[in-house]
């Protein structure tokens, strides 16, 4: 069965330090993946999506098949970077379900 | 930028009462869904809709479950007979293509509030 694991319900980091926001995946095919974000008592929001090569708002995520892994990174954390971030899966067999991670709150002290 | 809008925000109901829970998604999206999200929990996914029927579901969607788009720009999840289990955020969503991409991707609602006492 797939899963999505984000091994860290909290991220606490410094303004101007880099992030690195953790998923692994377990699943059987090609993987579709997603990072979602969401803001303080906002709706979620698609950030990124692993076929794109897009960076949106500084964040980049790589698939590493070998590793099963899709973290997100960014290389300065911003104070409105605060939020809680998801990974989630999309499938299985061509479905449009996702199957989301826990999730990881991110806080950027000053 | 377009939105989907869910209302209530926040609805209390009675166990065993039914409660219909709206959505009003993107006027060209054609695909819709319904994600639900336990205090604490992760996001689940409930139900996918498309052309007016379900197109796939979840073990969670049981028979005290059904969603319907009435009048061509509402899209409801009806829960027949509430248990306190069913205390959760649920969240709509639509997206325009059957595989969202990084343009058209999900656009999800703010959500609903359902506390069941």
């Amino acid at each position: 069965a797939q899963r999505v694991t984000q091994p860290e319900k909290l991220l606490s980091v410094f303004k101007g330090a880099p992030v690195e926001l953790k998923c692994n995946y377990s699943y059987s095919g090609s993987p579709e993946l997603f990072w979602y974000v969401q803001y303080s008592r906002q709706r979620l929001q698609l950030l990124l999506r692993h076929i794109s090569r897009e960076s949106i708002k500084g964040f980049t995520a790589d698939l590493n098949k070998g590793e099963t892994s899709f973290h997100l990174k960014k290389p300065f954390a911003q104070e409105e970077d605060s939020a809680m971030y998801y990974c989630a899966l999309k499938g299985p067999g061509g479905g449009n379900k996702l199957t989301f991670g826990t999730g990881t709150q991110l806080k950027v002290e000053l | 930028e377009p939105e989907v809008t869910q209302t209530p925000s926040h609805q209390v109901t009675q166990m065993g009462q039914e409660v219909i829970l709206r959505c009003v998604p993107i006027s060209n999206h054609l695909y819709f869904y319904w994600y639900r999200q336990i205090l604490g929990q992760k996001v689940e996914f409930l139900v996918s809709f498309y052309n007016n029927e379900i197109s796939e579901k979840s073990e969670i969607f049981d028979d005290q479950f059904s969603v319907e788009r009435p009048d061509g720009s509402n899209f409801t999840l009806k829960i027949r007979s509430t248990k306190l289990e069913d205390s959760a955020m649920y969240f709509c969503a639509s997206s325009e293509a059957r595989y969202p991409t990084i343009r058209n991707g999900y656009t999800f609602g703010s959500g609903t509030r359902l506390t069941v006492v």
